[in-house]
């Protein structure tokens, strides 16, 4: 079956602009996640849905960003008015919720975000 | 601030050598899992380790939590050049169990 996929696979923008990334979850996924990852480093936890909702947004650097998720699937994120230090890659996760607490995320490739 | 401190954050070895990687924290998790990624992919799991204590084996990597929940080690023995990549550690913190707090990672090199 299919795993996490994400576009664009890179995408470069000028500051200033808004752009908007895309999460397609594995089928059957609940919960979803997003990351962002600075060259060579760990991961910055951004944002966690269950379901269509996000009981947890700490994670969001400011108010930029947002993230929406529809039909319990596809999730976007979109950062407006991006900025050169939101350079990163963008990484989305999906995992089972079967209440455990240590359910194994899977990551899709990532989008590169180059803020020119 | 950094909840998880990994160590070394690069190394470079020869094939054939072993080596261990280190993952610290002032803080206790109720899991604790180890991620590899390669250029150009996400991360993928390794193991998940729950039990204070608890070891675990995966062909040459052995994996290990602390036994106050606080630390996790990974050693390779006989590494090889396909052991090459980012690995990440990632604790799963009592009450927010479901968001997973990453480690700075450790950029592994294993040379011919």
């Amino acid at each position: 079956g299919a795993g996490v996929s994400q576009s664009p696979s890179n995408k470069v923008t000028e500051k200033g602009k808004d752009v908007e990334l895309r999460c397609d979850p594995i089928s059957g996924h609940t919960a979803l996640y997003w990351y962002r990852q600075s060259l060579g480093q760990g991961l910055e936890f951004l944002i966690y849905f269950q379901g269509n909702s996000a009981p947890d947004k700490s994670g969001l650097p400011s108010d930029r960003f947002s993230a929406e998720r529809t039909g319990g699937s596809v999730s976007t994120l979109t950062i407006q008015r991006t900025q050169q230090e939101d350079s990163a890659v963008y990484l989305c996760a999906s995992s089972l919720s079967r209440g455990r607490s240590y359910n194994e995320q899977f990551f899709g490739p990532g989008t590169r975000l180059t803020v020119l | 601030t950094q909840l998880l401190e990994q160590s070394p954050q690069f190394l470079s070895i020869q094939e054939g050598e072993n080596l261990t990687v280190y993952c610290n924290s002032s803080s206790v998790f109720s899991s604790l899992q180890w991620y590899r990624q390669e250029p150009g992919e996400g991360p993928v799991l390794l193991v998940t380790v729950v039990t204070g204590g608890e070891v675990k084996k995966l062909k040459r990597l052995t994996f290990q939590f602390g036994d106050a929940r606080k630390d996790s080690s990974l050693h390779i023995t006989a590494a090889q050049p396909g052991d090459t990549g980012l690995y990440l550690c990632a604790g799963a913190k009592p009450g927010s169990a479901r968001q997973l707090t990453f480690g700075s990672g450790t950029q592994l090199t294993v040379l011919p």
